[in-house]
């Protein structure tokens, strides 16, 4: 148990499809983060999140829509993918975005295939 | 956008070996962290380095913040097949001046096997 809890673990879905992956933690941390994980690149950032606030969109395209209702979960909707979209989508946690020397606590991520 | 490069890419040894891997950036971090990730598991941290020509020991792995705080390496002695995994290092970098937020740039892995 990491403190971070993502589902669903596995998911595909058709290009045409609607889904929404979901992030929990309960570690009391402020702000919570979207990475997209592929194959021999590094984690991306996606969204950050401070206090249920977005502070940070890194250009990702409108077809991943985040929610944060409150400072322990977060999601990601998905709409109208693409293949390449297919990657490992990780969610992070941390006490806040000033504080780094503890890291990120990241969850096991949610294995996203776009067929 | 802040790069890291790490090397090797991928690195294949036999249990009890010792290894290095090392992690490049042209850019100067306020810090470094050391995350491994396992298969179907996000990444956990290992350590953060802060200070110039710092090091830290961790049981069996060694890392060091390079001196202009721009590169690490991690060194792992006596490899056992429990050390197998991705290991990423992160730099930490100001991205906003309003409340000093800070943001990881993560290299994109040195994907260790150790084989018994």
């Amino acid at each position: 148990e990491t403190g971070v809890t993502q589902t669903p673990r596995h998911l595909v879905m058709g290009m045409t499809n609607k889904k929404s992956l979901k992030c929990e933690q309960h570690l009391g941390h402020n702000a919570m983060y979207w990475y997209k994980q592929s194959a021999k690149k590094p984690l991306e950032l996606m969204f950050v999140y401070s206090l249920e606030e977005r502070v940070e969109n890194n250009s990702v395209p409108s077809r991943f829509s985040p929610e944060c209702p409150n400072s322990s979960h977060l999601f990601l909707h998905l709409h109208t993918l693409q293949p390449e979209d297919s990657a490992l989508y990780l969610c992070a946690s941390s006490q806040d975005i000033t504080v780094h020397l503890r890291g990120y606590t990241f969850g096991s991520g949610t294995r996203l295939t776009v067929v | 956008t802040q790069l890291l490069e790490q090397s090797p890419q991928f690195l294949s040894i036999q249990e009890g070996e010792n290894l290095t891997v090392y992690c490049n950036s042209s850019s100067v971090f306020s810090s470094l962290q050391w995350y491994r990730q396992e298969p179907g598991e996000g990444p956990v941290l290992l350590v953060t380095v802060v200070t110039g020509g710092e090091v830290k020991k961790l049981k069996r792995l060694t890392f060091q913040f390079g001196d202009a705080r721009k590169d690490s390496s991690l060194h792992i002695t006596a490899a056992q097949p429990g050390d197998t995994g991705l290991y990423l290092c992160a730099g930490v970098v100001v991205y906003r001046t309003v409340g000093s937020a800070r943001q990881l740039t993560f290299g994109s892995g040195t994907q260790l096997t150790v084989l018994p």
